[in-house]
């Protein structure tokens, strides 16, 4: 099956600081990623959809100045958290869809990227 | 507003036993529903799908059964085993930009 991956796996950094995460469609081409929150004991929330050449769509209460996303090439997504304070503390995962055995409708995720603010 | 619901936050089955996870939801525009497992600590992986137009849809010991006049499926596993025990997020599409609408996922735990 697809592979995506996600850099860096665990990041922890100091508040005020930004930090950058990459998603890659390892084995294929993805127009469109997307980029979920997950907290603990909690659902995946989708945070937005990164096209690729354009802008990214933002769900409903994201900050787009403050998850400042990039999608500059078929295979890479990056995800920035500027000043970056401890409630951003999360579980970040990107998803790309490609054709699997659900075809039009199956996702690929990363691995996730822990992120901790101090 | 929740559009897709799973009720049970976690299931305790035996191994060996049949493990059923259900899922509710409340738009009646999905035409596709997808079943994911999640270890801890890592990005969820697709387990099983079905479409609108069928009712039940068979992988192994995984199968999806889709009652839309309910607006209710169910992932069953038979039999259980302890490789099983993971979270499970149930999902659910109405569009063609693969956007998935999550349940709150269940946690599945295999005794032995």
């Amino acid at each position: 099956g697809a592979v995506v991956s996600q850099h860096p796996s665990w990041v922890i950094c100091k508040s005020g600081t930004s930090v950058k995460i990459e998603c890659r469609s390892l084995d294929f081409q993805a127009t469109t990623m997307f980029w979920y929150r997950q907290f603990p004991k909690q659902s995946l929330m989708l945070m937005a959809t990164s096209n690729e050449g354009s802008k990214a769509t933002y769900e409903q209460g994201v900050e787009k100045d403050k998850f400042l996303i990039n999608h500059a090439s078929l295979t890479l997504s990056t995800l920035t958290v500027t000043s970056a304070h401890p409630e951003d503390s999360s579980f970040y995962i990107c998803s790309a869809p490609a054709r699997g055995r659900a075809a039009l409708y199956e996702q690929y995720f990363g691995p996730g990227t822990r992120l901790t603010v101090t | 507003d929740q559009q897709v619901k799973q009720n049970s936050p976690s299931l305790s089955v035996q191994e060996g036993r049949i493990s059923i996870l259900n899922c509710d939801y409340t738009n009646s525009m999905f035409d596709y529903f997808l079943w994911y497992k999640k270890y801890p600590a890592e990005g969820p992986t697709f387990l099983i799908s079905i479409s609108s137009i069928k009712d039940k849809n068979e992988d192994g010991r995984f199968t999806v059964f889709l009652n839309k006049s309910a607006k209710h499926l169910s992932l069953h596993i038979v039999p259980s085993q302890p490789g099983d025990s993971a979270v499970y997020f149930c999902a659910a599409s109405s569009d063609s930009n693969y956007q998935l609408i999550w349940g709150a996922g269940t946690k599945l735990i295999i005794k032995p």
